[in-house]
């Protein structure tokens, strides 16, 4: 995961949004994705966007791509205590051995404060 | 979106012994992969599992330690060979959707005493 970037914790006030950013260097990336874990549970694929667009929104997320800067970001609107978990980063790479795995970030702890 | 299945979801295991992780998709998918998560850290690929073929294995892995099984498009196992504590972790099974999504499973936590 060295390749990706992501910062360790967050902290949000219930109700505000939470942005989650990512940094990626590897240009050849096809597809990133985010993905939550709660604990004790594996990884729910949250949201996934292709390389070739800078946005997509799905209800209460959205995600921006920044091509240029190598710079991806997850916007959670209304952030409830059900979004406190740990969020995942991962890009797609064409040049990696395999087209289709996955290079993940560190994570960034999500906590929602009441 | 595709289910999977692993089982065992949670184990203790004594170390010097072997544990077989199953895998199956409620669908037939071309690309099945096992990741390793340890303890407060981020995901590594151990493999990606081809049917009819050998597995094949990142950097760091080896298949006398991993031993990969892939019979068909809907079902693999993962054997963690002659544990130690320091295999203590999730090992998570992983699929391609399709249409660019790939989907996990819920893991396997290993616990090594």
């Amino acid at each position: 995961g060295e390749d990706v970037e992501q910062s360790l914790f967050l902290s949000v006030r219930e109700g505000d949004s939470s942005v989650i950013n990512c940094t990626y260097t590897d240009s050849s990336s096809t597809y990133l994705y985010w993905y939550k874990q709660e604990p004790g549970a594996g990884l729910q694929l949250l949201t996934y966007i292709f390389s070739n667009m800078d946005m997509k929104q799905d209800q209460r997320l959205t995600v921006l791509l920044n091509k240029k800067d190598k710079h991806l970001s997850l916007r959670i609107a209304d952030t409830q205590t059900g979004d406190s978990a740990i969020y995942f980063c991962a890009e797609r790479r064409i040049s990696s051995g395999s087209a289709r795995q996955l290079t993940f970030g560190s994570g960034t702890q999500l906590t929602v404060l009441p | 979106s595709a289910v999977i299945s692993q089982k065992p979801s949670r184990d203790i295991c004594q170390r010097g012994t072997s544990l077989t992780i199953q895998c199956q998709v409620d669908s037939q998918v071309t690309m099945m992969f096992w990741y390793r998560q340890q303890p407060g850290q981020s995901l590594t690929l151990i493999a990606t599992a081809n049917q009819g073929s050998e597995a094949t294995y990142e950097s760091g892995f080896v298949i006398d330690k991993f031993p990969i099984s892939r019979p068909n498009l809907t079902f693999s196992t993962l054997t963690v060979s002659n544990m130690s504590p320091e295999d203590s972790s999730i090992y998570l099974c992983s699929v391609d959707g399709g249409l660019g999504t790939i989907y996990f499973g819920e893991g396997s936590w290993l616990t090594v005493v």
